[in-house]
């Protein structure tokens, strides 16, 4: 098993861009997650989802969109990358939400110029 | 919402038993509590669950006083890998709209 693995790893954009990140699990999940990790800081969540065909907003949603078109995979969009959203970018996965354990990806490190 | 506070960061040497407390002054009688783990450049990976009393796996232990107002994540005989930033989490374990909240963690740094 993958578990969980995120496209790009690494990835540059001017001001402006735009970009997907695919979030892609194997473990056949319901709940799929992206957070954003700003240095020192703890995770923060930007959209989840609780099942194929359905998103909901975290607690930073603004400037991102999501859509969970397959079970096994989220794909979180920036339409006008901006600078605050130079970030690391992690997408989880999980049986349940709530303290349900959470399965991590490696990560996308994004800078926007 | 659950919320807690750990310390910012710590130090020890290899070799020693190392112990991270939480506080959660606010937890709720449905509420786990939660530790994570993150390497640098990776992502969070879970290491413990408990709601009460004391819960021990091949990694770690996590003691739960009675009245669960904190925690304590021990880590036995630490060595220079167990450096890591290490995440307390509180919340219900099944509740659809129930997201976790993560503060910054502790960034535990172990010495040779």
């Amino acid at each position: 098993n993958a578990g969980v693995t995120q496209t790009p790893k690494f990835r540059v954009l001017k001001t402006g861009q735009s970009m997907t990140l695919l979030c892609a699990q194997d473990m056949n999940h319901e709940y799929m997650y992206w957070y954003r990790q700003d240095p020192g800081m703890g995770l923060r969540l930007i959209h989840y989802s609780v099942g194929e065909g359905t998103t909901a907003k975290g607690e930073v949603p603004d400037g991102y969109n999501v859509s969970r078109l397959k079970k096994q995979n989220f794909l979180l969009g920036l339409e006008s990358a901006a600078p605050s959203q130079t970030s690391v970018y992690f997408c989880a996965s999980s049986y349940g939400t709530g303290a349900y354990e959470q399965y991590f990806g490696p990560g996308t490190r994004l800078t926007v110029t | 919402l659950a919320k807690t506070t750990q310390p910012i960061s710590m130090d020890s040497y290899e070799g020693q038993e190392v112990n991270i407390t939480c506080s959660h002054n606010n937890i709720a009688t449905n509420d786990y509590i939660t530790w994570y783990q993150q390497f640098p450049s990776q992502g969070p990976r879970f290491i413990i669950q408990g709601y009460k009393t004391k819960v021990t796996n091949e990694v770690a232990s996590l003691f739960i006083p009675a009245d669960r107002k904190s925690s304590t994540l021990s880590l036995p005989r630490v060595s220079l890998s167990d450096t890591a930033v290490y995440y307390c989490l509180v919340g219900p374990v099944v509740d659809s709209n129930y997201q976790l909240i993560w503060g910054a963690g502790t960034k535990l740094i172990i010495k040779p």
